[in-house]
């Protein structure tokens, strides 16, 4: 296992079309996060899943964004109707069942999906 | 809530000085602290983190942290800069949401220069 993969890494899309991003994360992880990453910002926490439950969601995901983990392997995001303003760095990431040693999971992240909306 | 703040946008700093990239943070209970880097283009990727005991921590690359409660900081040091190290770096702390929910949140990331 390689890591998390993001598929594509780049995708530019004209403004109210609908764009689908692809997360695989490491294979025994199973806690999968996306995050969004603007320009001179930290990342910003979306959503999360363990296994195949979508646990949180934060309120920067609008109604326009959905996120799914079928089975509880890969995961999709996808934006419908997008705007200029979801232009961003979409990042994923996965960790291991709660470390028992630790008690801290420790997060992979992938290289990300870049948005640009014109 | 749970915030990490990462006061210098930027730090520049000559190959071969130490280097210190600060971070402080706000907690309700014990905190667990992570630092990641980010290359140009690439994902992040984990350097250390304090969960407890020695307040000194070692991670990849060189790289440690000092852990210091009654500053409510946790800085990344290195003894010897390298030009290899310039990069963001970005601090985190882990919140806890609820229900075995746990997620990382990040501070604005600072932009490591080293200078040949």
């Amino acid at each position: 296992d390689t890591g998390v993969s993001q598929d594509p890494r780049h995708k530019i899309t004209k403004r109210g079309q609908n764009v689908t991003f692809r997360c695989d994360p490491i294979s025994e992880h199973n806690r999968l996060y996306w995050y969004r990453q603007t320009l001179g910002q930290g990342p910003e926490f979306l959503t999360y899943f363990q296994n195949e439950a979508q646990l949180e969601k934060s309120r920067l995901l609008s109604d326009r964004f959905s996120a799914e983990r079928p089975k509880g392997s890969f995961s999709t995001l996808e934006i419908q109707r997008t705007e200029q303003g979801d232009s961003a760095m979409y990042l994923c990431a996965s960790s291991p069942p709660r470390d028992r040693v630790s008690g801290a999971n420790v997060l992979t992240f992938g290289a990300g999906s870049r948005l640009t909306v014109l | 809530a749970q915030s990490v703040a990462q006061p210098e946008d930027q730090v520049n700093v000559a190959e071969g000085n130490p280097l210190t990239v600060k971070c402080t943070y706000s907690v309700s209970g014990n905190p667990y602290l992570f630092w990641y880097v980010q290359y140009p283009n690439r994902g992040l990727q984990f350097l250390l983190k304090y969960i407890t005991g020695d307040n000194l921590v070692k991670g990849s690359y060189g790289f440690e942290a000092e852990f210091n409660k009654s500053q409510t900081s946790f800085h990344l040091k290195k003894p010897s800069a390298l030009v290899s190290d310039s990069a963001l770096y970005f601090c985190a702390v882990r919140s806890y949401s609820g229900a075995g929910s746990y997620q990382l949140t990040f501070g604005k990331g600072t932009k490591l220069s080293v200078i040949p």
